[in-house]
């Protein structure tokens, strides 16, 4: 079946810019996201691409996809301590099926 | 964007019994789903619900256990029955935008079973 592995924990410092990192093994995936959970709240959508893009930036939110390799990263420029939280890295691959999840990685910004 | 809302915010109960969780949407939604992250975990499709028909269980959930009803386009119920302590979890409600494209989630439920 499909599987997103993700790295479980990421540490920056406050004003550097992050990268989380998320591999996916569907070749078909045709939709690829990234979710940002805060601690106790449910999952904030923050964007997403499809398959037949390699990047999208969103103000300080920049993705990238490399469909050859099954990579996908999120790039968060600037990063602020609000930015704390786990992201997780989701895929489908049609409109209507589920999205599979990765475990989520945790972004610790240090002061 | 899709507005999801969730009832209760959280729950502690008893061992063997049954909680009744609501999801209303803002707007009307072609595919709802019901999640469960269990704790430090990632999240797990328990079920699709369908509008005017039983649910679409995933693998290792039964509609005994986790009975869902979507009477309409914008609101839809997860039962968690006869409950023990390994269903204590987060249950999150989601819900596809109008292109289809986008998935929104509810804030979630957070239920403790002693």
């Amino acid at each position: 079946g499909e599987d997103v592995e993700q790295s479980l924990f990421l540490s920056v410092r406050e004003g550097d810019s992050s990268v989380i990192n998320c591999t996916y093994t569907d070749s078909s995936s045709t939709y690829l996201y990234w979710y940002k959970q805060e601690p106790g709240a449910g999952l904030q959508l923050l964007t997403y691409i499809f398959s037949n893009m390699d990047m999208k930036q969103d103000q300080r939110l920049t993705v990238l996809l490399n469909k050859k390799d099954k990579h996908l990263s999120l790039r968060i420029a600037d990063t602020q301590t609000g930015d704390s939280a786990i992201y997780f890295c989701a895929e489908r691959n049609s409109g209507n099926t589920p999205l599979v999840f990765g475990k989520g990685t945790r972004l610790s910004v240090i002061a | 964007s899709a507005v999801i809302s969730q009832k209760p915010s959280r729950d502690i109960c008893q061992r063997g019994t049954s909680l009744t969780i609501q999801c209303q949407v803002d707007s009307q939604v072609t595919m709802m789903f019901w999640y469960r992250q269990q704790p430090g975990q990632s999240l797990t499709l328990i079920a699709t619900a369908n509008q005017g028909s039983e649910a679409t269980y995933e693998s290792g959930f039964v509609i005994d256990k986790f009975p869902i009803s979507r009477p309409n386009l914008t609101f839809s119920t997860l039962t968690v029955s006869n409950m023990s302590p390994e269903d204590s979890s987060i249950y999150l409600c989601s819900a596809t935008g109008p292109t289809g494209n986008e998935q929104f989630f509810g804030p979630g439920t957070r239920l403790t079973v002693l």
